[in-house]
């Protein structure tokens, strides 16, 4: 399967803990997405990757959270101090930017599965 | 960021043709429509979008009214591997930006 691969897919930990997820995007996809899913609700946008640059944050992505993607590749996301309202399933997506201007350009995303964080 | 409505649920038998209604009234000339589904326990996945004529894939059409202040998903013949959560979305310039999405429609599918 080469799509969009997370990991771990269930963390459980204590509340003040750092946690790290991994994603995995579909490997010529140079746009990286994180999303934050809270039970009943879409998805919310957190922020984005375009090759290894961090293009856009939502205001949602509280100084707690920070995340990366050193080559272009992989992205991890990081929640230091967890908090009970953090508990939610983190998802990941990818997309490939098409040729011309790239905000005119668009791109389906692909989604992995998500990694279901629950703080005690 | 323009905004969508939709019903909170729709129930439908096996089999049968599925309309998922949205509305947005306030959509601009250069707002895409998207449609994602998400399955129980899995990450969304996409499924249609249009600017302005209506459109067809494997998975479904979309219909799109000529005012653009709403649209239609229509699945041809509902399975049980249909039942999702619908979400309509509005795109800016088509771009790659961050979906936003709504609350979307807890689809039924009956045997």
């Amino acid at each position: 399967d080469t799509g969009v691969s997370q990991d771990p897919r269930h963390k459980i930990t204590k509340r003040g803990q750092n946690v790290t997820f991994r994603c995995d995007p579909i490997s010529e996809h140079n746009r990286l997405y994180w999303y934050r899913q809270t039970l009943g609700q879409g998805p919310e946008f957190l922020t984005y990757f375009q090759n290894e640059a961090q293009l856009e944050k939502s205001r949602l992505l509280s100084d707690r959270f920070s995340a990366e993607r050193p080559k272009g590749s992989f992205s991890t996301l990081e929640i230091q101090r967890t908090e009970q309202g953090d508990s939610a399933m983190y998802l990941c997506a990818s997309s490939a930017l098409a040729g011309g201007v790239s905000r005119r350009s668009y791109n389906e995303q692909f989604f992995g599965p998500g990694t279901r964080l629950t703080v005690l | 960021d323009a905004k969508t409505t939709q019903p909170n649920s729709m129930e439908s038998n096996e089999e049968e043709p599925v309309h998922l209604p949205c509305n947005h009234s306030t959509i601009s000339g250069t707002d895409y429509i998207h449609w994602y589904r998400q399955l129980p326990s899995q990450g969304p996945e996409y499924v249609i979008h249009g600017l302005t004529s209506n459109v067809n894939n494997r998975m479904a059409s979309l219909a799109i009214a000529e005012d653009r202040k709403s649209s239609t998903l229509i699945l041809h013949r509902a399975t049980l591997r249909d039942a999702a959560v619908y979400y309509c979305i509005l795109v800016w310039g088509g771009g790659a930006d961050g979906l936003t999405f709504g609350k979307g429609t807890h689809l039924i599918i009956q045997p």
